[in-house]
């Protein structure tokens, strides 16, 4: 039982570049969420995702994309790279009320 | 708009001692409320979930309290050690998907 796992942990990306992150949980999870984490800005949504197929907007989500093809993944799309969008990127699943859990994280620069 | 807010910002206690988080909250008509903790470039754990309808919980040597009239929870750990030395946040659903998290409060215990 892996929990949730993220793909890749650290990335160095340039300005207008694109690049997807990966989250897959293995515990029959219906929901799944992206946040960021930011020094003094605590942490917050991008999007979310309540069911396979389904995906939708959270606090943060200008410059992301989403998609959940299987329930089991949930991926982050950048398609064009900003330095405002260097971040500790964190995948979390849950049962709908239930606690949530989170997968280890995604540093990424952006120069 | 829900706000969490976690007093102190950072704590330091020596080992041994007993200790109170604190987390308010701006608007009582929440779902749950969940205390994590989160280790240094690490994701966030789990530790307790208090159903709205719940006054407390407890796990090992954790106690988490809510009192939604009042909009606030503790998290009380008793008998502090040093691998308790962590970040502490906590977080507020208002319903299904919506969770609202503080900037929490870094814990240091000494030995």
């Amino acid at each position: 039982n892996a929990g949730v796992t993220q793909t890749p942990k650290f990335r160095v990306l340039k300005t207008g570049q694109s690049m997807t992150l990966l989250c897959a949980q293995d515990m029959n999870h219906e929901y799944m969420y992206w946040y960021r984490q930011d020094p003094g800005m605590g942490l917050r949504l991008i999007h979310y995702s309540v069911g396979e197929g389904t995906t939708a907007k959270g606090e943060v989500p200008d410059g992301y994309n989403v998609s959940r093809l299987k329930k089991q993944n949930f991926l982050l799309g950048l398609e064009s790279a900003a330095p405002s969008q260097t971040s500790v990127y964190f995948c979390a699943s849950s049962y709908p009320g239930h606690r949530m859990t989170f997968g280890p994280g995604t540093r990424l620069t952006v120069t | 708009k829900q706000e969490v807010t976690q007093i102190p910002a950072a704590l330091s206690v020596p080992e041994g001692e007993n200790l109170v988080l604190n987390c308010s909250f701006t608007d009582s008509a929440i779902y749950n409320l969940q205390w994590f903790r989160q280790d240094p470039g690490k994701g966030l754990t789990s530790l307790l979930l208090i159903q709205s309808s719940q006054r407390e919980q407890t796990s090992g040597r954790l106690n988490a309290s809510l009192d939604k009239s009042s909009g606030r929870s503790t998290l009380y750990i008793a008998a502090s050690q040093p691998g308790d030395s962590a970040t502490y946040l906590c977080a507020v659903s208002t319903g299904g998907f919506k969770t609202i998290f503080g900037a929490g409060t870094r814990l240091f215990v000494k030995a």
